[in-house]
């Protein structure tokens, strides 16, 4: 079980440049989440997803977009990044099963840098 | 969901107890009480989570107090392996809205050796 991987590991960017980073889980779980962390801060919830073919907003999401086309991936894409969206982005995916107690599974994360 | 309070940072030695506490004056009956860990550039880890019943799995225990208006998660042997920033997590189970987590910036834990 590779659990829940992030690729890429690191990108830098060009304000205005589109970029799509991927999330996997091989644990076939229903629920995907995307966060975002800057610097000192707890994580922020951008998108997440409930079930393939199903997304939906969460805190912050403008300037991303999503889509979950298949159980095990969740993708977020910038279309136009801004610096402001410099950060790390951490993908998390969980049972919905009800004895998981909502036990969230984190990926390593992508450190994304908007010069 | 209910509002929680973290001390902003703590140090424990190798070997003791590290006790993190939780306040969440406002918890409402339904709400379940959860702990997260962030390792330095890593994503967040589970550690364990309660209703109103003290908990203990092989990483923590977990001290809900009887009015439910603060907990304590306690790390029995701290190691240096476990300086991190633990989140106190307050939320509803439920399948509605996709069991969204809030976390806030917890509390940063170091272990000295």
């Amino acid at each position: 079980n590779a659990g829940v991987t992030q690729t890429p590991k690191f990108r830098v960017l060009k304000t205005g440049q589109s970029m799509t980073l991927l999330c996997a889980q091989d644990m076939n779980h229903e629920y995907m989440y995307w966060y975002r962390q800057d610097p000192g801060m707890g994580l922020r919830l951008i998108h997440y997803s409930v079930g393939e073919g199903t997304t939906a907003k969460g805190e912050v999401p403008d300037g991303y977009n999503v889509s979950r086309l298949k159980k095990q991936n969740f993708l977020l894409g910038l279309e136009s990044a801004a610096p402001s969206q410099t950060s790390v982005y951490f993908c998390a995916s969980r049972h919905s099963d009800r004895n998981s107690y909502n036990e969230q599974f984190f990926g390593p994360g992508t450190r994304l840098t908007v010069l | 969901d209910a509002k929680t309070t973290q001390p902003t940072s703590m140090d424990c030695a190798e070997g003791r107890a590290a006790n993190l506490p939780c306040n969440h004056s406002t918890i409402s009956g339904n709400e379940y009480v959860y702990w997260y860990r962030q390792i330095h550039s890593q994503g967040p880890q589970y550690i364990i989570h309660g209703l109103k019943n003290n908990e203990t799995n092989e990483m923590a225990s977990l001290i809900i107090t009887e009015d439910r208006k603060s907990s304590t998660l306690i790390l029995p042997h701290a190691t240096l392996r476990d300086t991190a920033v633990y989140y106190c997590i307050v939320r509803v189970y439920g399948r509605s809205s996709g069991d969204k987590l809030t976390f806030g910036t917890g509390t940063r834990l170091a272990v000295r050796p």
